[in-house]
């Protein structure tokens, strides 16, 4: 199975803040990357696919890039409605595997 | 609007089976192959399986190989995830959600998530 290492596993910010999230694929997975937004109690959100595709409706202060066994997920001005656990998840293979969660919180 | 909805919350003794369903709705469901997705209380997301809603087919995570059952009835729109022997350790919030069959495979839309409770 492929492993997804998120980091960190917490972050604290401001509003206003640039957050960035790192993903790292255990092996190469091209671009096969999505990112996803989760709220307390609620499904995850998809955000990102094929690693810095902006799915409809996002706003444009999420981004992501990279590719092969490296990825970056970016909120360029981090919004309170943002404070959220974010996922990156891979498709290169089954089984689908998601990294272990960063968990946004406001300073 | 395009929607999946999930039966409702399940308590289960240990050693039971919980078959949870999920309805599509809003689209043209044989063009979205489904994924069962379960998420442990304070835990993350873990994948369980994807079946083919056109064929039936599956592929199930070796972690529940043995123990999970996918099926679907196109009549209904309906996809079930059916798991067996439940433990504690099976105490989660399942999820359905759809990927394109042919195009981007990203969960794009998601069921409002199912409680099981496994105690006894």
């Amino acid at each position: 199975d492929i492993q997804m290492t998120q980091s960190p596993s917490s972050l604290s910010a401001s509003v206003g803040d640039r957050v960035t999230i790192t993903c790292q694929a255990s092996q190469d997975i091209s671009n096969y990357l999505n990112w996803y937004q989760q709220k307390p109690g609620k499904a995850p959100k998809l955000l990102i696919y094929d690693a810095s595709n902006l799915e409809t409706g996002v706003p444009s202060r999420f981004s992501g890039s990279g590719s092969g066994t490296d990825f970056t997920f970016t909120i360029s001005s981090l919004q309170p409605e943002d404070i959220a656990t974010y996922y990156c998840q891979q498709y290169d293979n089954l089984p689908f595997t998601f990294g272990q969660g960063t968990r946004l919180e406001i300073k | 609007q395009v929607q999946l909805v999930q039966s409702g919350a399940e308590v289960k003794k240990p050693g039971a089976s919980v078959k949870v369903s999920c309805k599509a709705s809003g689209y043209t469901f044989t063009s979205y192959y489904m994924h069962w997705v379960r998420q442990a209380p304070g835990q993350g997301l873990e994948w369980m399986g994807i079946i083919n809603p056109s064929g039936g087919s599956t592929s199930y995570a070796q972690k529940f190989q043995g123990r999970v059952t996918m099926t679907r009835d196109t009549s209904t729109s309906t996809v079930y995830m059916e798991l067996s022997s439940l433990r504690s350790e099976d105490t989660a919030v399942y999820y359905c959600a759809r990927v394109l069959v042919a195009g981007r495979a990203a969960f794009d839309i998601w069921g409002q998530g199912t409680m099981v409770t496994v105690s006894s």
